[in-house]
């Protein structure tokens, strides 16, 4: 149980477009999930917090209206990279509690996107 | 600001070698400490937790960590590594009691085991 999918793994963009990324909880309903970015041989920073019906709690120092996050069901959060540009390439994580289950306060990851912008 | 250290950056190890990463959390009230593993090419997986109780925590693989509330730590052992422990292990910390508060983590350690 407590599976979280991240779709697409990777994408490539032109600098300029903007890029949707998906994160599923398949076994149970999130009311929370959250995005980090990972840099190459570096750790999760965490971006914003992603609250289903409400709008997103983000992180000193990230930008709103360029990482667009919509949590619009208890099973689905969408991250949109607007207007990507070559330092936008990383590695986007998403995780999600399952506040059903017995694992209280831990985050279940999802296998990551890699983004890179050309 | 909550704030989580791993001393070391790189461990390289030999096959049946004992293993011990360093974690250490600035926050002096109740936290819930984690260590994830990631495999390479893979996602992010939990080791073991730590939320009250012993603090011996036993995981998975045959990894154990120690909560020393005192030295605010929670170092990671393996008594005999194997190959296949190559991987890059995350300290984290969820600091607050209650609700679901972000994890912090750690820089990470990259573990390299040779046969």
């Amino acid at each position: 149980g407590a599976v979280v999918s991240q779709h697409p793994s990777r994408v490539i963009c032109k600098s300029g477009t903007s890029v949707k990324i998906e994160c599923r909880s398949l076994d149970f309903q999130a009311t929370t999930m959250f995005w980090y970015r990972q840099f190459p041989k570096q750790s999760l920073m965490l971006m914003a917090t992603s609250n289903e019906g409400s709008k997103a709690t983000y992180e000193q120092g990230v930008e709103k209206d360029k990482f667009l996050i919509n949590h619009a069901s208890l099973t689905l959060s969408t991250l949109t990279v607007t207007s990507a540009h070559p330092e936008d390439s990383s590695f986007y994580i998403c995780s999600a509690i399952d506040p059903g289950g017995d694992t209280y306060n831990e985050q279940f990851f999802g296998p990551g996107t890699r983004l890179t912008v050309l | 600001a909550q704030s989580v250290s791993q001393h070391n950056h790189h461990v390289i190890l030999s096959e049946a070698a004992s293993l011990e990463l360093g974690c250490n959390y600035s926050y002096g009230g109740t936290v819930n400490l984690f260590w994830y593993v990631q495999y390479p090419g893979q996602h992010l997986q939990l080791l073991l937790k730590y939320f009250s109780g012993d603090p011996l925590v036993k995981g998975i693989k045959g990894f154990e960590a120690e909560f020393i509330k005192s030295k605010f730590s929670f170092n990671l052992r393996k008594p005999s590594v194997q190959w296949s422990d190559t991987a890059e292990y995350f300290c984290a910390v969820n600091a607050g009691a209650g609700g679901y508060n972000k994890l912090i983590f750690g820089a990470g350690t990259r573990l390299a085991v040779h046969p």
